[in-house]
Order: C-alpha cells, then sequence, then structure tokens
C-alpha cells in the first residue's frame, strides 16, 4: 500500500528554471514531511523538511509548500544548478513512530 | 565521526547462498533500519529497531532476518537467496530521544546481486 505518492518520476529542467516535485498522502495522522536529496552511489541525506502547522518553508534555494486541505506538499528548487542533479524522496512520519514512509522517488537532471 | 558504515560495499551472490550485510554506527542512536531501493519503489523498509535488543518487521520483510548485537550494530542476512534480492540495501540510524526532527542518517548502501 503506497502512503505517499510522488510524481514525476524522472524530470529534467535546463540550469535556471524550477523543478516542481509533487507527493500526496494518505494518512491524515502524518505530522513530519522531509525531502532527502540522493547522489549517485550514495545514501539518501536528509534536504529539508517541514511540519503540518506551516504552509511553506524555506532553506537557501529549497523551499517546500505544504496544503493541508489537500493533503499534498511539494518541493521546488530556485535557480536549479547542474549539482542538484541528483533523486528526491518525499517522505511521512507521525510522532510516536519513528519509520519514516518514503516516496518512489524522482530522478531530477539538471542541463547546462 | 563515521557515521553509518555498511560492508560490503558490492556483492554478488548465486541463487541459495546465504550472506551477512553488516551495518554499525557511531551516533549513539537507538533506532536503526533497513532498506532495500528499487528502480520506481522508492525505498522499502525491510526491518527496523527501536532500540537495542527489539526489532520489528518493516514491509517487505520476507526472505532476510535481522540481529540487533548491540546499540552500534545491526546486521541483515539472507539465509537463501532469490533473485528477486538483487537490490541495493541501506541502513540507517536515528535518535527519537532528541525531540528534534526525526532524520534518519544513512550508510552508503550494499549493491547486491544473485545471479
Amino acid at each position: 500500500q503506497q502512503q505517499v505518492k510522488q510524481s514525476p518520476q524522472s524530470l529534467i529542467v535546463q540550469k535556471g528554471g524550477i523543478p516542481i516535485i509533487n507527493c500526496a498522502y494518505e494518512n491524515t495522522a502524518f505530522d513530519y514531511f522531509p525531502w532527502y536529496q540522493q547522489f549517485p552511489g550514495k545514501g539518501p541525506a536528509l534536504l529539508i523538511a517541514i511540519r503540518p502547522d506551516v504552509s511553506e518553508k524555506k532553506e537557501g534555494r529549497f523551499t517546500i509548500s505544504f496544503n493541508k486541505s489537500a493533503k499534498q506538499f511539494s518541493l521546488h528548487i530556485m535557480d536549479s544548478q547542474p549539482g542538484d542533479s541528483a533523486t528526491y524522496f518525499c517522505a511521512a512520519s507521525w510522532e510516536g513512530n519513528e519509520k519514516l514512509t518514503f516516496g518512489t522517488g524522482t530522478r531530477l537532471t539538471i542541463i547546462p | 565521526n563515521a557515521g553509518v558504515t555498511q560492508t560490503p560495499k558490492f556483492q554478488v551472490l548465486k541463487t541459495g547462498q546465504s550472506m551477512t550485510l553488516q551495518c554499525a554506527q557511531d551516533m549513539n542512536h537507538n533506532s536503526m533500519y533497513w532498506y532495500r531501493q528499487d528502480p520506481g519503489m522508492g525505498l522499502r523498509l525491510i526491518y527496523y529497531s527501536a532500540s537495542e535488543g527489539t526489532t520489528d518487521k518493516g514491509e517487505v520483510p520476507n526472505g532476510y532476518n535481522v540481529s540487533r548485537l548491540n546499540k552500534r550494530e545491526f546486521s541483515l542476512r539472507l539465509e537463501s537467496a532469490a533473485p528477486s534480492q538483487t537490490s541495493v540495501y541501506f541502513c540507517a540510524s536515528s535518535d527519537e530521544t532528541s525531540g528534534g526532527p526525526r532524520e534518519q542518517y544513512f550508510g552508503p548502501g550494499t549493491r547486491l546481486t544473485v545471479t
């Protein structure tokens, strides 16, 4: 059962563009929504995370937008660079449950 | 700090062979996890351990066993490998007692091929 649906599966954007990756969840108990970034040959690493008490969080060029009523959240990368080329995973969990439920991942390619 | 380390980095097995994937963390974390990553499937939890001496099944536990040897080490065993277990395996750890974000720290992965 896929509790976190992620799209698109892959994305190609020109340098300077704004790639957007979307996730939708079903379980209303989720209260923590992180994004992980994975470079080829490496393990995933936490990029940015949000809790549902805010609608947006920015860290540098990375922004999470959160829509609680629609049960959706998305990652935006401003002024994208070739070094941002990686696979991005959204995830979700809830208080008292340390396990993360991951989306299926988006392979992002930023072309010069 | 090395963070989360995994051995081996690569392994090729024949169907029916057994092997143990090793994982260790030096961050004094309570929780440890084993995931497998397959194209188009994301990261799927195999087993996790909330503390030393406890283990629980995740989403895809069939064909695997785990041992939480101590607080640092969490191993994953394939008793009789099958081609369907060809995957990249990641170990991770987290510390839920910190009260902060439930960040999981991942190791570099083990690429396993079963022929």
